[in-house]
């Protein structure tokens, strides 16, 4: 079993419809908790950062961590062509970003 | 931009080759990080260096690869007697432990430098 599990889609979806990303682990020192989004043939990019458990929101996008379920989502609201992309959860035991573990991704295709 | 920069961006080599990989990380960074990453897989951790020491590596890194940073700096990924399974992605990052929070427990990543062995 891997340490982090997500399913890899594809996932389309209509312009402006609520997308909903999951993530869950198995390692219950995970405390840091991130989502990377990657266009195809690009580095990954940092998304969303949240430490140990709760939501965040920046802008359209929110992110949840339960450790008690060591489940992690991100939520994309009004969502738009541009958000076409894989997105990645990913997280840490140790600060410093030292031995992050990256889910597989799943692929988003948002259609106009 | 001061980002984190990778050279070549592209290689294609016969298998049996050496090819080398350099990055350059975000300035301020005294963390760098090597990944691989392969189609419809999240990058894999290869190697950690803090400053120029190389922490961690990988038990994907076979003797086969080398990495090095010697000044701290930039690092080279080197890959001797390519083979085809070696045809990925490969990523570098960097963060500061000199941050705290997000800064110090996020990496960011540079463009990969992606290697076709033929």
């Amino acid at each position: 079993q891997k340490e982090v599990e997500q399913d890899p889609g594809p996932l389309s979806v209509p312009e402006g419809a609520i997308v909903s990303l999951n993530c869950t682990y198995s390692n219950s020192a995970f405390q840091y908790f991130m989502w990377y989004r990657q266009y195809s043939r690009k580095g990954p990019e940092l998304l969303m950062y949240t430490y140990s458990s709760g939501n965040k929101e920046d802008g359209r996008f929110t992110a949840q961590v339960d450790k008690s379920s060591k489940y992690i989502s991100l939520f994309i609201r009004d969502s738009q062509p541009s958000d076409s992309a894989t997105y990645l959860c990913a997280m840490s035991a140790s600060t410093g970003g030292f031995k992050t573990i990256f889910g597989a991704g799943t692929r988003l295709f948002v259609k106009a | 931009d001061t980002g984190v920069s990778q050279d070549p961006r592209h290689k294609i080599t016969k298998r049996g080759q050496n090819v080398t990989f350099r990055c350059d990380p975000i300035s301020e960074h005294n963390r760098l990080y090597w990944y691989r990453q392969t189609l419809g897989q999240g990058p894999e951790f290869l190697t950690y260096f803090q400053n120029e020491a190389q922490l961690e590596k990988s038990r994907l890194l076979s003797d086969r690869f080398s990495a090095e940073r010697p000044k701290g700096s930039f690092s080279t990924l080197e890959i001797q007697r390519t083979e085809q399974g070696d045809s990925a992605m490969y990523l570098c990052a960097s963060s500061s432990s000199y941050q705290t929070g997000a800064s110090e427990n996020t990496i960011y990543f540079g463009e990969g430098s992606w290697l076709t062995v033929v």
